[in-house]
């Protein structure tokens, strides 16, 4: 079981927005202003959309934007395009653990 | 460019051992954590260990202690995983990431391992 728990599926038709939540606790996510969000298309390499809760890479589109209350930090994508159909994984650092990083268990993103 | 080149797939026997490899180029590797990543067929990611170059302080993932090793060779600026004696379970792609701020960017390509009799 994650440490990090996401909704398995969200669905979204094209130019609507949708948001994937990722719950934690006091001692990840709630704690830290440290939430990172992958994409992962099938047969890639994650790739890395959104770090700091908030914060885009260079190149990231701002349709994709992060946030957090409490213990549950939240992706959303506006403006859906098909390219956007991926799974998306949430990662935060943890002071439960040695290993002070945790992922979710993953959310599966279908354009409809 | 800051990037990670990981080793080619593997077809390897239960009971054998298995070095993979993760290459970084273009930061000083001694510099980032590095961290490795199972993703076992239609599954999720799960964080295995992480190591720090510069100084080898290595963590494990409770799941994975004692089942894996991570060990770094600066000189050559890379990263391995290891296994001493493969299951079939142990079928996965691995990744390995820098660690950037809080996340991990760049991500390697991904090596799979197929571990079947």
């Amino acid at each position: 079981q994650s440490a990090l728990t996401q909704p398995a599926s969200v669905s979204g038709s094209p130019g609507q927005s949708i948001t994937i939540s990722c719950t934690g606790t006091s001692s990840d996510v709630g704690g830290y202003n440290y939430v990172s969000w992958y994409q992962q298309h099938p047969g890639k390499a994650p790739k890395l959309m959104i770090y700091d809760v908030s914060n885009r890479p260079s190149g990231v589109s701002n349709r994709f934007s992060g946030s957090k209350s409490g213990n549950t930090a939240s992706l959303t994508i506006s403006g859906l395009q098909a390219e956007d159909e991926a799974d998306y994984y949430c990662s935060s650092y943890t002071s439960s653990s040695t290993l002070f990083v945790v992922f979710g268990g993953g959310t599966k993103l279908t354009v409809l | 460019e800051v990037q990670l080149v990981q080793s080619g797939a593997e077809v390897k026997k239960p009971g054998e051992s298995l070095k993979i490899s993760c290459k970084g180029s273009g930061y000083s590797f001694t510099s980032y954590w590095i961290g490795w990543v199972r993703q076992m067929p239609g599954k999720g990611l799960e964080w295995m260990g992480i190591i720090y170059p510069g100084d080898s302080d290595t963590r494990y993932s409770p799941s994975f202690q004692g089942q894996v090793t991570i060990s770094a060779d600066k000189s050559i600026s890379t990263a391995y995983l290891q296994w001493s004696s493969l299951k079939a379970s142990d079928t996965a792609m691995y990744y390995c990431a820098r660690g950037y701020s809080s996340s991990w960017y760049p991500w390697g390509q991904g090596t799979m391992v197929t571990v079947s009799s």
